[in-house]
């Protein structure tokens, strides 16, 4: 049974600092990975999808980075701002069948000004 | 272009009342989930659909039914609530469920249902 954990669950940094979130899972055997983001009492956003054949995807301050065979990603933010505060959840979906998404407990960040 | 909705928004329910929480999609995306979120713990997968007849079972199924009859509409049941049931309940849905380049999950707004 796959298992996705987030380290660290929660995160308070000051504006402009860069930071990593990470993201790590149990089977390697996996179609893609998924950043979402969440504000309080909201639903989830995706913010980058990466393939199982791809190492990175880029969107804007964020950087998402796949290792497969070690079963790892990292969500890099770049030059943070308040309006990063959230929680993140990465989500894998699972390559055999149609197994959907299993989530992490996300991290929640907060970027104080 | 909606992306997925969900009605209604807030639910209060007493034990042992039913309700339906509503799900719609105008992408025509062929996969379709409900997922709970409990503070503090994920989402966990309660029912999912990779098309029009067909739902399988997720994580967490007990005290639930779900039916697909179109494409687009994905409802969730409860026939007794209980007080575990209390939690904000999330649809999405994406297109092929296979992992393509384009094959993110769309979620919706969520459903905060209390039951007391």
């Amino acid at each position: 049974k796959q298992e996705v954990t987030q380290i660290p669950a929660a995160l308070s940094v000051p504006e402009g600092e860069n930071l990593v979130l990470n993201c790590s899972f149990t089977d390697s055997a996996i179609y893609n990975l998924q950043w979402f983001r969440q504000d309080p009492g909201k639903g989830l956003t995706s913010l980058l999808l990466i393939q199982s054949s791809q190492r990175e995807q880029t969107s804007g301050r964020l950087n998402a980075s796949l290792d497969k065979s070690s079963g790892r990603s990292t969500l890099y933010i770049a030059a943070s701002q308040p309006g990063d505060s959230a929680t993140y959840l990465c989500a894998v979906k699972g390559s055999i069948g149609n197994t959907p998404l299993v989530f992490g407990k996300g991290t929640r960040l907060s970027v104080i000004a | 272009n909606a992306g997925v909705t969900q009605t209604p928004k807030f639910r209060i329910l007493k034990i042992g009342q039913s309700m339906t929480l509503q799900c719609t999609q105008d992408m025509n995306h062929n996969y379709m989930y409900w997922y709970r979120q409990d503070p503090g713990m994920g989402l966990k997968l309660i029912y999912y659909s990779v098309g029009a007849g067909i739902t399988d079972k997720g994580e967490v199924p007990n005290g639930y039914n779900v039916s697909r009859s179109t494409t687009e509409d994905f409802p969730l049941r409860l026939e007794l609530a209980a007080p575990s049931q209390t939690s904000v309940y999330f649809c999405a849905s994406s297109y092929t469920g296979t992992g393509g380049s384009t094959d993110g999950y769309t979620f919706g707004s969520g459903t905060r249902l209390t039951v007391v």
